[in-house]
């Protein structure tokens, strides 16, 4: 299947900074990626929807000035949590839709722990 | 009513058990559907697409139920490895943006 990776796969941070996700389709284009985020034992919940060359659509109750999505090319899509606080930790996990896949396959990247101390 | 549900379980088999999870969906126009596989820790991997006419592979079965929305997993001869928990995505219209149940999890013991 299609490949996505992510970086960094875990980041330690202080509160008040920011932190760059960087989610990547390898072997195939998107103009389509999507942000998730992952608290333990709970289901996934999607935080936005990043569109190649277009702002993001955030889902209700996602701030859009502290989650930045910037989706730069048919390839990348980034996530910067901003002023990061104890309540930002939680996994975050990108997923990308092949450009011309036939039946809207999602691929999903490995994640990124993030703890904000 | 949630967009896409599942029953959380656990379900809790012995090896070789064979196992059935259902996942109901209340879109109506919902057009493409998944089981995905998510171990602790780790991003969910795609398991099966299930199409209108059911799909299998190996051990895994996918059936798909437009009349009553509903898709179902089969898994036969259960693994210890496929203690995990099994996602149902689906996908309604043309924003192709997925709807996730909570997941089921699965518990294989010897």
């Amino acid at each position: 299947g299609a490949v996505v990776s992510q970086h960094p796969s875990w980041v330690i941070c202080k509160s008040g900074t920011s932190v760059k996700i960087e989610c990547r389709s390898l072997d195939f284009q998107a103009t389509t990626m999507f942000w998730y985020r992952q608290f333990p034992k709970q289901s996934l919940m999607l935080m936005a929807t990043s569109n190649e060359g277009s702002k993001a659509t955030y889902e209700q109750g996602v701030e859009k000035d502290k989650f930045l999505i910037n989706h730069a090319s048919l390839t990348l899509s980034t996530l910067t949590v901003t002023s990061a606080h104890p309540e930002d930790s939680s996994f975050y996990i990108c997923s990308a839709r092949d450009l011309v896949a036939s039946y809207n396959e999602q691929f999903f990247g490995p994640g990124t722990r993030l703890t904000v101390l | 009513r949630k967009e896409v549900e599942q029953d959380p379980g656990p379900f809790n088999v012995p090896e070789g058990a064979t196992v059935a999870f259902n996942c109901t969906y209340s879109n109506s126009a919902s057009q493409s559907f998944f089981w995905y596989r998510q171990d602790c820790r780790k991003e969910p991997k795609l398991l099966m697409s299930v199409y209108s006419s059911g799909n299998e592979d190996g051990r895994f079965t996918a059936q798909l139920n437009r009349a009553s929305q509903y898709i179902s997993l089969l898994i036969r001869d259960s693994k210890l490895s496929d203690s995990a928990t099994y996602l149902c995505v689906v996908i309604s219209g043309g924003s192709y943006i997925p709807t996730f149940g909570r997941g089921t999890s699965l518990i294989v013991h010897p």
